[in-house]
C-alpha cells in the first residue's frame, strides 16, 4: 500500500507569497500531524487532526499558518505572506488510531523562501 | 511545556558493540513512547514503541522505560555501520496524542 504522500517535494517561493503544502495520508488513518524540522533538530509539532477535526494547533507559530483537513483525508498546510524564517522541511505524518499510535511520516516538503 | 532531552552526540561505537541511547521527558502523564531512526536526508522511521515499564525487545533493539524516573532508553546490540543515523525519541501526551520529539542523538558505528 502507498505511504504518506506529500507534495510538492520542493517549493521555492519569494517572500510575501502564499504557499500551500499538501499531505495525502495512508488510507484509513484517523490522525494526521504536521511537523516542521530544521536541519539537525527533531521534528517540531505544528498541529494535528483526528478525522476532519483539528484537535490542537498550539504549535502553529503565528496566524500566518493554518491547516485544514475538510473530508478527514487529505490535508493542506497554508502559509500566508511567507518570510525567510519559514524556510524548513515540513513533514506530515499519519497514524491508524487516534491515541497511543505510532506515526508514519511522508518524505516532506522542503520550503525555501527567498 | 512538554520537553524531551537527548544528548545530541555524536555517539561513536565500534562495530559489534552495544549502543545505548537515552532520553528523558517532562510530562509525567505520558502513556506512549517511541524511538525513530532518521538517516541523513530521509524521513523518520519507527523502530520501536513501548507503553509499559520495563524492557521490550525486537531483534537487536531493546527499549527500556522507567516512568518513575521519566526515562526511556534504546539499546542496539551488535551495532552495524548501517545503524549510523540520528535516533529520535518521542512521547505522547497524557491522552495518547500529540507526539513531542527530542532533538535526536547522532550515532556513528565505526567498522
Amino acid at each position: 500500500g502507498a505511504g504518506v504522500s506529500q507534495s510538492p517535494r520542493y517549493k521555492v517561493t519569494k517572500r510575501g507569497q502564499d504557499v500551500a503544502l499538501r499531505c495525502d495520508p495512508i488510507s484509513g488513518h484517523v490522525s494526521l500531524y504536521w511537523y516542521r524540522q530544521a536541519l539537525g533538530q527533531g521534528p517540531e509539532f505544528l498541529t494535528y487532526f483526528n478525522y476532519e477535526a483539528q484537535q490542537d494547533k498550539s504549535g502553529l507559530p503565528n496566524d500566518r499558518f493554518s491547516a485544514e483537513r475538510p473530508e478527514g483525508s487529505i490535508s493542506t498546510l497554508t502559509i500566508q505572506r511567507t518570510e525567510q524564517r519559514d524556510s524548513a522541511m515540513y513533514r506530515c505524518a499519519s497514524s491508524p488510531r487516534d491515541r497511543n499510535s505510532p506515526l508514519h511520516f511522508g518524505n516532506g516538503t522542503r520550503l525555501t523562501v527567498t | 511545556q512538554k520537553e524531551v532531552e537527548q544528548n545530541s552526540g555524536p555517539l561513536s561505537v565500534p562495530e559489534g558493540a552495544i549502543a545505548s541511547l537515552n532520553c528523558t521527558y517532562s510530562d509525567r502523564g505520558s502513556q506512549s513512547f517511541f524511538w525513530y531512526r532518521q538517516y541523513s536526508g530521509k524521513s523518520p522511521e519507527l523502530i520501536m514503541f513501548i507503553y509499559s515499564n520495563g524492557d521490550k525487545e525486537d531483534g537487536r533493539f531493546t527499549a527500556q522505560l522507567n516512568k518513575a524516573s521519566q526515562y526511556v532508553s534504546l539499546l542496539i546490540r551488535d551495532s552495524q555501520p548501517s545503524d549510523s543515523a540520528t535516533y529520535l525519541c518521542a512521547f505522547g501526551d497524557n491522552a495518547g496524542n500529540m507526539l513531542t520529539f527530542g532533538g535526536g542523538t547522532r550515532l556513528m558505528v565505526k567498522p
